[in-house]
């Protein structure tokens, strides 16, 4: 697979924003996502943009794109506890491939 | 409206027993997918079907099989469970034209 780089852990305050990062190797990505991913369940997809574009926003959610540095951020305003999970950074490539970054675990103190 | 189905949620299997863990979707997606996700690490892809056509990732070993009668199911076999291959295991589905995947619950297959 492709490499797909994430820091591990991520601890903020309820309220505060939260922005997660990711790094990716491959410039010929077409797709770039975010997944969640709550304890001992599957993936959740919560947003993705085209690579193409530099910014996307949905609701709390907005998603950055550095195409030169090859860099991906979440950001979630207003973080909640319920936020609180893995979220997975992926690039699609062609061939109906998928690759997953390392995960970045949240963690929302009340 | 459950969109992607994995039956069993939790399996537990002797070392060397034959065990299949299933996948089913209501999407009629072309594409389904299954990964193996070990703690604390990244999904990792053992091998996608497009429609009936079956594409295996190099490194996925072969005590890992596959099948899919049709559209709607997929399997996965694992011919003789090691104690390494307890983890997760993720079903996805995904349609032409449509880049996104969509992840069932998981099964969770412990090995003794």
């Amino acid at each position: 697979g492709e490499d797909v780089e994430q820091s591990l852990f991520l601890s903020v305050r309820e309220g505060d924003s939260s922005v997660i990062n990711c790094t990716y190797t491959d410039s010929s990505s077409t797709y770039l996502y975010w997944y969640k991913q709550e304890p001992g369940a599957g993936l959740q997809l919560l947003t993705y943009i085209f690579s193409n574009m530099d910014m996307k926003q949905d609701q709390r959610l907005t998603v950055l794109l550095n195409k030169k540095d090859k860099h991906l951020s979440l950001r979630i305003a207003d973080t909640q506890t319920g936020d609180s999970a893995i979220y997975f950074c992926a690039e699609y490539h062609t061939g109906n491939q998928f690759y997953f970054g390392t995960g970045t675990s949240l963690t929302v103190i009340p | 409206d459950a969109m992607v189905i994995q039956n069993p949620r939790y399996q537990v299997t002797q070392f060397g027993k034959p065990v299949t863990l299933s996948c089913s979707q209501t999407l009629n997606h072309n594409v389904m997918y299954w990964y193996q996700q070990k703690s604390s690490q990244a999904p990792k892809l053992l091998f996608h079907y497009y429609d009936k056509d079956f594409n295996n990732e190099a490194d996925t070993p072969d005590n890992f099989q596959s099948r899919r009668p049709n559209t709607s199911f997929c399997f996965l076999d694992i011919r003789s469970p090691g104690l390494g291959d307890a983890a997760m295991y993720l079903c996805a589905t995904g349609g032409t034209g449509v880049y996104e995947q969509y992840f069932g619950p998981g099964t969770r297959l412990t090995v003794t």
